[in-house]
């Protein structure tokens, strides 16, 4: 069975400083892992996709198979980053039968 | 455009009473998805529409859950002699295919009393 582990229910940073956001999964084939964020008052939307290898809003994430992590990361916080963000996983053939974490609440501080 | 739309936002109902949350997608989004958000978890897959059939129901947690799209477009989650259990925020979302990015729904927060 697949899973995605999210460690941190709520990580807060200040404004400025480096953000990393863990994921890690387990499935054993070869996963494809993506970034949801879901801001105050509004609809769970993609961010970022290990497949499309980009950067979103700042955000970058790298998929280390060696270790079965997807953490997300940015290298200065913003106090719009403030939001809830998931981690989920497709499996190969899966489509967007997604399997999502339990989800890490990012809190930037002035 | 107007993205996914679910009503409604709130349903309040009493425990063993029948409910139906509606889902109205993208324009022309072939694919249609129920997810559902207990508290504090991540969404977890129930059921996949492409066009007018469910071609992946394997999230469902049992017989009391159904959900149709007969025109291929709207979809209706329908729950049977609800159960505290269920409630939850249930999410909607859409896309053009099984593979291109979700679009969600603001859900339906279902509190069953």
């Amino acid at each position: 069975a697949q899973r995605v582990t999210q460690p941190e229910k709520l990580l807060s940073v200040f404004k400025g400083a480096p953000v990393e956001l863990k994921c890690n999964y387990s499935y054993s084939g070869s996963p494809e892992l993506f970034w949801y964020v879901q801001y105050s008052r509004q609809r769970l939307q993609l961010l970022l996709r290990h497949i499309s290898r980009e950067s979103i809003k700042g955000f970058t994430a790298d998929l280390n198979k060696g270790e079965t992590s997807f953490h997300l990361k940015k290298p200065f916080a913003q106090e719009e980053d403030s939001a809830m963000y998931y981690c989920a996983l497709r499996s190969a053939g899966g489509g967007n039968k997604l399997t999502f974490g339990t989800g890490t609440q990012l809190k930037v501080e002035l | 455009g107007a993205g996914v739309s679910q009503t409604p936002s709130n349903k309040v109902t009493e425990k063993g009473k029948y409910v139906e949350l509606r889902c109205d997608p993208i324009s022309g989004h072939t694919a249609l998805y129920w997810y559902r958000q207990s508290l504090g978890q991540g969404p977890e897959f129930l059921i996949y529409f492409q066009g007018t059939g469910a071609a992946d129901d394997s999230g469902l947690p049992n017989d009391r859950f159904f959900a149709v799209r007969p025109e291929g477009s709207v979809s209706t989650l329908k729950i049977q002699r609800t159960e505290r259990g269920d409630s939850a925020m249930y999410l909607c979302a859409s896309s053009w295919d099984h593979n291109s990015p979700l679009h969600f729904g603001n859900g339906t927060r279902l509190t069953v009393t």
